[in-house]
Order: structure tokens, then sequence, then C-alpha cells
């Protein structure tokens, strides 16, 4: 299974809802990544999980809050969003995220939020 | 500040053409540059290039790094629309215990029959 698996593929939201966007691998991958991606931009680096623990928070508004409760999974909580936040979610996972690992990311397909 | 930038921005062939799409860099502590393709979703990996004058080569694409100059190219030959992408550049930078990848704008191929 060489599959990053994300879900919803699509999610419309107030700005006062509370969800979560969730990721899956099952390829032993220790790292796990979220990144945003606006329309016609290059992906934006949001987290980054190494073993399970958080290792890189690129100043992310708190309004996103990311878990990760085993070596498989990945979620993002999403509260009170800005409408500026609609963009699609990329989830990725690679070997490890250190030592020369990080580089060949596998993708899942992305969530593509709408904040209205 | 770390920066990745693609030229050209778009690019609009004719299949059978052949394409060269740039990506240069300025990148502290720089380890590897990675090529991707990016269609409707999910970007999707083609190379990654840790030494300089080495060619790699996958079917109709190859691409190269030359860390001196600090660039790379990639190269489609004999183009096909389902080439057809966003190619996106990203070059991984080591940072305290965890490394990150820095991407590019990406180039915009368009190949019309």
């Amino acid at each position: 299974d060489t599959e990053v698996t994300q879900t919803p593929k699509h999610l419309v939201m107030g700005m006062t809802n509370k969800k979560s966007l969730k990721c899956e691998q099952h390829m032993g991958h220790r790292a796990m990544y979220w990144y945003k991606q606006k329309a016609k931009k290059p992906p934006e680096l949001m987290f980054v999980y190494s073993y399970e623990k958080l290792s890189i928070n690129e100043s992310v508004p708190s309004r996103f809050s990311p878990e990760c409760p085993n070596s498989s999974l990945l979620n993002l909580h999403l509260h009170a969003l800005q409408p500026e936040d609609s963009a699609l979610y990329l989830c990725a996972s690679s070997q490890e995220a250190t030592s020369g690992n990080t580089g060949e990311l596998f993708f899942g397909e992305g969530s593509r939020l709408t904040v209205l | 500040e770390d920066k990745v930038v693609q030229s050209p921005l778009s690019l609009v062939v004719h299949e059978g053409d052949t394409v060269t799409l740039n990506c240069s860099y300025e990148v502290t502590n720089f380890r590897s540059l990675l090529w991707y393709k990016q269609e409707k979703k999910a970007p999707t990996f083609l190379f990654m290039l840790t030494s300089s004058g080495i060619e790699k080569k996958s079917g109709r694409l190859s691409s190269i790094l030359d860390k001196k100059e600090l660039f790379s190219i990639l190269n489609i030959t004999a183009t096909q629309t389902g080439d057809s992408a966003i190619y996106l550049c990203a070059v991984e930078a080591v940072g305290g215990n965890t490394d990150k990848l820095i991407f590019g704008t990406g180039t915009r191929l368009q190949v019309f029959p």
C-alpha cells in the first residue's frame, strides 16, 4: 500500500464550525506533514510530525491544531477559520524527516476546504 | 531567506516539442533538489538530485543539477498531452533535527495536440 488517504475530499464550513481533516498512511513512514496550497501557488508547509512528535510548526495560527494519534494517522482540527483559509490541504508522508530522508514525499489527494 | 524560483511560470507547446523547465535556488544548508508533477490534486514524485552533473532519466523526462550555479533543469522530450501539469521544484534544506522542503512557484505546462 503506497497511498496516503485523506478525508474528506471536500469540506464546506462556516466560521464558527469545528471540523477535522484526517490523513492515513500504512507505509511505515515516521514523518507526516500538512501543507496548504492556494490556487496557482506552490504547497506551503504548515506542520511536520516526526515519530509522532511535532517537530515543525511554521507559525501557523492556533485555529489550526494538528494531532498525531499514532504513526499512521494525522489529523488537522479546524476551529474559527476565516474565508482566507479556504485552500487545498495536502497531507504527505516520508520515511523520516531527518538526514536526507525527507525528500520523497508521498502526497494524499488533498482536502479542498471552503470557509464561508 | 531561503527561496526557490522556477521559470518560465507558464509554457504552451504542441505535442512532440521538447521543453526545458528551470529551477534556481538560494538555500542555506542544501541537501537535495526534487521535482514533482502536479496534475489535478496531489503532487507526484519525479526525481531527487543530490550530486552535480549526474543526469537522472525516466522515459522522456530527464533532470540534472548544478550545485555550483545553484540550478536544475527538467527536460521533457517528445511531449504528449498527458504531460500537461504543473511541475514543482523543491529544495530540501537541513534545519535542526528536521529537514524541510521549500517549494518553487511551479511551471504550468500545457501541451496541445
